[in-house]
């Protein structure tokens, strides 16, 4: 299994550009999420979805959008790029196991690191 | 006051060394995760608990729920387990959103 995938590895966009980062999953997680991380500071939630066709915001959502239309995909969009954005971003899934979900070990994407200028 | 802490932020030790890396938090949690951030950027979970201890291989994670205090062991340690160690807890009763400690790293030299 490929686990959790993310692309693209690395991206330099222009201050207003937009972009769309890619994660898929194929190990039927019923939550995904995407977490920013940047220099010295701990990793915080953008987005978070808890299946297909249900999301919700995170701590940091702002500048950022998600959809999540089948099990697999959660992509991340970045519509008006700004350089607070630059960082790394992590998508991650777990499965969802009723009661004991917290027994769940999440499994994260590589990570895409991305610069705006 | 940050709701997760971890401590030392940095850690050196040599092979074979006993190490411990603590995590404090300051909300009711249901588990708490481990995490290992290698240097190339990946992070896998090492572990999730929520009361007594677990043990892979070298490594050893305790909780106190009643302290809101875990620790992290790791025995006989190697330099292949240079990385960043992270805790997370869960943020309200909504699994899988975490609030991260910033991390720990550790670098053991030969």
């Amino acid at each position: 299994n490929a686990g959790v995938t993310q692309t693209p590895k690395f991206r330099i966009l222009k201050i207003g550009q937009s972009m769309t980062l890619q994660c898929t999953q194929d190990m039927n997680h019923n939550y995904m999420y995407w977490y920013r991380q940047d220099p010295g500071m701990g990793l915080k939630l953008i987005y978070y979805s808890v299946g297909a066709g249900i999301t919700d915001k995170g701590e940091v959502p702002n500048g950022y959008n998600v959809s999540r239309s089948t099990t697999e995909d959660f992509p991340l969009r970045l519509e008006l790029a700004a350089p607070s954005q630059t960082s790394v971003y992590f998508c991650a899934s777990s499965a969802w196991t009723g009661a004991s979900s917290y027994n769940s070990p999440l499994h994260f994407g590589n990570g895409t690191r991305l610069t705006v200028t | 006051k940050n709701e997760v802490e971890q401590s030392p932020q940095n850690l050196t030790a040599q092979e074979g060394e006993f190490i411990t890396i603590n995590c404090s938090y300051s909300v009711g949690i249901s588990a708490l995760h481990w995490l290992q951030q290698h240097p190339g950027g990946g992070i896998v979970s090492l572990f999730m608990l929520s009361s007594g201890k677990k043990k892979h291989g070298r490594l050893i994670a305790t909780i106190n729920i009643q302290e809101k205090h875990s620790s992290l062991h790791i025995t006989a340690s190697h330099p292949r387990d240079s990385a960043v160690y992270i805790c997370a807890v869960p943020r309200g009763t909504s699994y899988g959103k975490l609030t991260f400690g910033q991390g720990t790293i550790l670098t053991v030299h030969p």
